[in-house]
């Protein structure tokens, strides 16, 4: 079945640090979704994204479905971009999301 | 607009006890979820419904049941909880449950189970 990698598990940034995650699959993707889950515990859909590239504000994300991987791209961190970044993607054509086990970002001020 | 709501947000259960976790969305949405997330397991798929009357199994449903009598609800029965049951429970929704569609999460259910 199609499992979802993402890398780095954890990253520690500086207020103002630019940064790039990544989510890798292992079987071709029709559709991607980035999720943010706040501090407190919220996941919050930050970008619907099967091929191409999206910007919104601060963020953007790329994905390559030939080359079955995708990057979020944060630019400009701010402390409350802190939290976990989720990347998943569907399995078949259903809505069975299939998550990867997340990037911790800790970003200082 | 709600949205996605769950409730209790937190609960505290005795091996053995039964609970029901509530899950409600009023975009009139078709395709409901339901997940857990532990820790460094990211979230795993429970149970889901792609419209009213019809449920199915997901990665780990043992131990959970669900049902679906109105597009609107779809609760999470723990009939006998155990201590492998205590996590984080998040509902999610969808329009058509298409691998396209756009999916919205409530704000969890924390539970644990002594």
């Amino acid at each position: 079945g199609i499992q979802v990698e993402q890398s780095p598990p954890d990253l520690i940034l500086q207020e103002g640090a630019n940064s790039t995650l990544r989510c890798n699959f292992s079987d071709s993707v029709n559709n991607l979704q980035w999720f943010h889950q706040n501090p407190w515990g919220q996941l919050i859909n930050l970008f619907y994204i099967p091929s191409g590239t999206k910007q919104n504000g601060r963020l953007s994300a790329t994905t390559v479905a030939t080359e079955r991987y995708s990057l979020l791209y944060i630019s400009s961190s701010q402390t409350t971009d802190s939290g976990v970044y989720f990347c998943a993607g569907p399995k078949s054509n259903t809505g069975k999301l299939i998550f990867g086990q997340g990037t911790t970002l800790q970003v200082k001020p | 607009n709600a949205g996605v709501t769950q409730t209790p947000k937190f609960q505290v259960l005795k091996t053995g006890q039964s609970m029901t976790l509530q899950c409600a969305q009023d975009m009139n949405h078709e395709y409901m979820s339901w997940y857990r997330q532990d820790p460094g397991m990211g979230l795993r798929l429970i149970h889901y419904s792609v419209g009213a009357g019809i449920t199915d199994q997901g990665e780990v449903p043992n131990g959970y049941n669900v049902s679906r009598s109105t597009t609107e609800d779809f609760p999470l029965r723990l009939l006998s909880a155990a201590p492998s049951q205590t996590s984080v429970y998040f509902c999610a929704s969808s329009y058509s449950g298409r691998g396209w569609d756009i999916q919205y999460f409530g704000a969890g259910t924390r539970l644990s189970v002594l």
